[in-house]
């Protein structure tokens, strides 16, 4: 049973602040990894993707990769209000298939 | 990058009607769509994998015979609801799947209220 584990939160950060989201998974055959973000009554919006460890940086957000650990992270930099949202984690055991696996989300909560 | 189109975005039926939601793949074609659900607060549920010319494949404990899927052609899936009743409300969401190594696209959503 492959597996996506996340902290459901609330993760409460203040405006400004560096929010930090973890995901690990139980898969170590898993290629690619992928950070969603679903505001309440919406959709998941795709908004990070990393395939290989170390960092990979797009504008306020950075996704973390260590696949010997199984880990994978998000950090928001100068979180806004309007980044309050469930984060979710998505694993991808490999890069032609289509089994994915969602990790539970993690809360944000950006208080102003 | 790839568009999914989901209608309608919400609904409201009496119990023991039934609701068709549709999915279509706007610029691309799709030969396989996804159907979640996901109800208040917690994470996104696979219910269904939709084949194109084929049977879908049903997830362990999701009632086939309740929720019809067709895939008709190549660019539209729908999902119906046959027989709602108030713990079918939810909210269900359709997805494509990803080109190497991308992400889903996900459609809009639709919620779906049972009274």
């Amino acid at each position: 049973q492959k597996e996506v584990e996340q902290n459901s939160g609330p993760l409460s950060v203040p405006e400004g602040a560096i929010a930090s989201l973890n995901c690990t998974y139980s898969d170590r055959g898993s290629q690619s990894f992928f950070w969603y973000r679903q505001y309440s009554g919406k959709s998941p919006e795709l908004i990070m993707s990393i395939y290989s460890n170390g960092d990979k940086e797009d504008g306020r957000f950075t996704a973390q990769l260590n696949k010997a650990s199984q880990y994978v992270s998000l950090l928001i930099r100068d979180s806004q209000p309007s980044d309050s949202a469930t984060y979710l984690c998505a694993v991808r055991a490999d890069n032609y298939g289509q089994n994915f696996v969602f990790g539970p989300g993690t809360r944000l909560s950006v208080l102003p | 990058g790839a568009v999914v189109s989901q209608h309608p975005s919400w609904v409201i039926c009496k119990s023991g009607t039934s609701v068709k939601i549709e999915c279509r793949s706007l610029d691309f074609q799709a030969t396989t769509m996804f159907w979640y659900r996901q109800f208040p607060k917690q994470s996104l549920m696979l219910m269904a994998t939709s084949n194109e010319g084929s049977k879908a494949t049903y997830e362990q404990g999701v009632e086939k015979d309740k929720f019809l899927i067709n895939h008709a052609s190549l660019t539209l899936s729908t999902l119906t609801v046959t027989s709602a009743h108030p713990e079918d409300s939810s909210f269900y969401i359709c997805s494509a799947p990803p080109g190497w190594g991308e992400g889903y696209t996900f459609g809009s959503g639709t919620r779906l209220t049972v009274v």
